[in-house]
């Protein structure tokens, strides 16, 4: 079956500006969680979607959003962009019974 | 303190010898779960484990769950087995909460 495929693969965007990356999950999972990895705190857990409802979000500033569409695909959206949000932003679907499968992941360059 | 942590950070070995990575964590788990990633960032889930012990082909994870540990060791060590491994928790049942994760084992696989 398909993977979780991710777009766009590569981002660069000026300070200030904003980003929405798109996730797509495997067929039928219907969790979505988003994390951003970086040098300096390793992979942090950004947020979880399930049937459209966001069930939780970790510790990130509001300028973090996200949103799920009714066929689990996700989105998630940056504001003002901070140098700081440079990173790799990854998505994973899950299901209880599969584990997670994670995409390959957004690198977001701010400039 | 984080609540989930790895040893070693760095580990260099030679081929063909046996590796233990190891992790701990502080809190109530649904499932743990290790994750190999390789330069260029994707990562993929290598086990899930509630209880007890899995294998697949040279790897094998193991879990305490009274104690609060579990290990990933991989036998006959190859240098294609170099990579990050990554030791991540659910805090509850059903994904809501996203995954916590270690911060990961450096290893290098020298011929």
């Amino acid at each position: 079956k398909a993977g979780v495929t991710q777009t766009p693969r590569y981002l660069i965007k000026t300070r200030g500006q904003q980003v929405t990356l798109s996730c797509s999950p495997i067929s039928g999972h219907r969790s979505v969680s988003w994390y951003q990895q970086t040098p300096g705190q390793g992979l942090q857990f950004l947020f979880e979607y399930f049937s459209e409802t966001q069930r939780n979000k970790g510790n990130f500033p509001g300028r973090f959003s996200g949103r799920q569409f009714s066929n689990s695909r996700s989105e998630m959206n940056v504001s003002t962009l901070e140098l700081g949000d440079s990173a790799l932003y990854l998505c994973a679907s899950s299901s209880t019974l599969d584990g997670y499968t994670f995409g390959s992941g957004t690198r977001l360059t701010v400039v | 303190k984080n609540e989930v942590e790895q040893s070693p950070q760095n580990l260099t070995a030679q081929e063909g010898e046996f590796i233990t990575i190891n992790c701990s964590y502080s809190v109530g788990i649904s499932a743990l779960h290790w994750l190999q990633q390789h330069p260029g960032g994707g990562i993929v889930s290598l086990f899930m484990l509630s209880s007890g012990k899995k294998k697949h082909g040279r790897l094998i994870a193991t879990i305490n769950i009274q104690e609060k540990h579990s290990s990933l060791h991989i036998t006959a060590s190859h240098p294609r087995d170099s990579a990050v491994y990554i030791c991540a928790v659910s805090l509850r049942r059903g994904g809501a909460d996203g995954l916590t994760f270690g911060k990961g084992t450096h290893l290098i696989i020298q011929p």
